[in-house]
């Protein structure tokens, strides 16, 4: 039982590269997140989706874009890095509303 | 504007002794509450809950309060172990939405 898992773990990106990280539930889960977490800040939520095919802006989401495409998968995408999103990104994914959320393990990116 | 806060960065307890984390809210419809364990290089964890609808909610050594009228909540450990050692964080939602607003975290050290 995984849970939820990102990857990659952790990632070095020079500033105007672009990634994609990638989260997948095995949960069948229909409501999933992607958080940053920095210093002083707490969790910030991204982005969102409530289903498949759905997504949604959260506090911070300039600079990422999503994509849910299956239920059980959740792209976050960045298309030009820049050094303040040097961050942990966690991905969540919750039953339903008031659901607990559940974690993946985060994924450290540097970007120089 | 943070709409749910936690004052306290750091805390420091003795073995045995009782921990009390807080959290102040601002928003009067937020209606569930969370508190998360996070230790380093992992996701967080869920670890009790509360609804607006109780003042108290228990689960073994953890036990959370809420104070709607003063909107604040905090979570006692009772008795405090070295592998509470971690970051807390609260999180609240509201009515009808699918999304937790994060505090800061607290980070609790309990010495042995």
């Amino acid at each position: 039982n995984a849970g939820v898992t990102q990857t990659p773990k952790f990632r070095v990106l020079k500033t105007g590269q672009s990634m994609t990280l990638l989260c997948a539930q095995d949960m069948n889960h229909e409501y999933m997140y992607w958080y940053r977490q920095d210093p002083g800040m707490g969790l910030r939520l991204i982005h969102y989706s409530v289903g498949e095919g759905t997504t949604a802006k959260g506090e911070v989401p300039d600079g990422y874009n999503v994509s849910r495409l299956k239920k059980q998968n959740f792209l976050l995408g960045l298309e030009s890095a820049a050094p303040s999103q040097t961050s942990v990104y966690f991905c969540a994914s919750s039953p339903g509303t008031y659901g607990i959320q559940y974690f993946g393990a985060g994924t450290r990116l540097s970007v120089l | 504007d943070q709409q749910v806060k936690q004052n306290s960065p750091s805390l420091s307890v003795q073995e045995g002794r009782i921990s009390i984390l807080n959290c102040d809210y601002t928003n009067s419809m937020f209606d569930y509450f969370l508190w998360y364990k996070k230790y380093p290089a992992e996701g967080p964890t869920f670890l009790i809950s509360i609804s607006s609808i109780k003042d108290k909610n228990e689960d073994g050594r953890f036990t959370v309060f809420l104070n709607k009228s003063a909107k604040h909540l905090s979570l006692h450990i009772v008795p405090s172990q070295p592998g509470d050692s971690a970051v807390y964080f609260c999180a609240a939602s509201g009515a009808g939405t699918y999304k937790y607003i994060f505090g800061t975290g607290t980070r609790l050290k309990v010495l042995a």
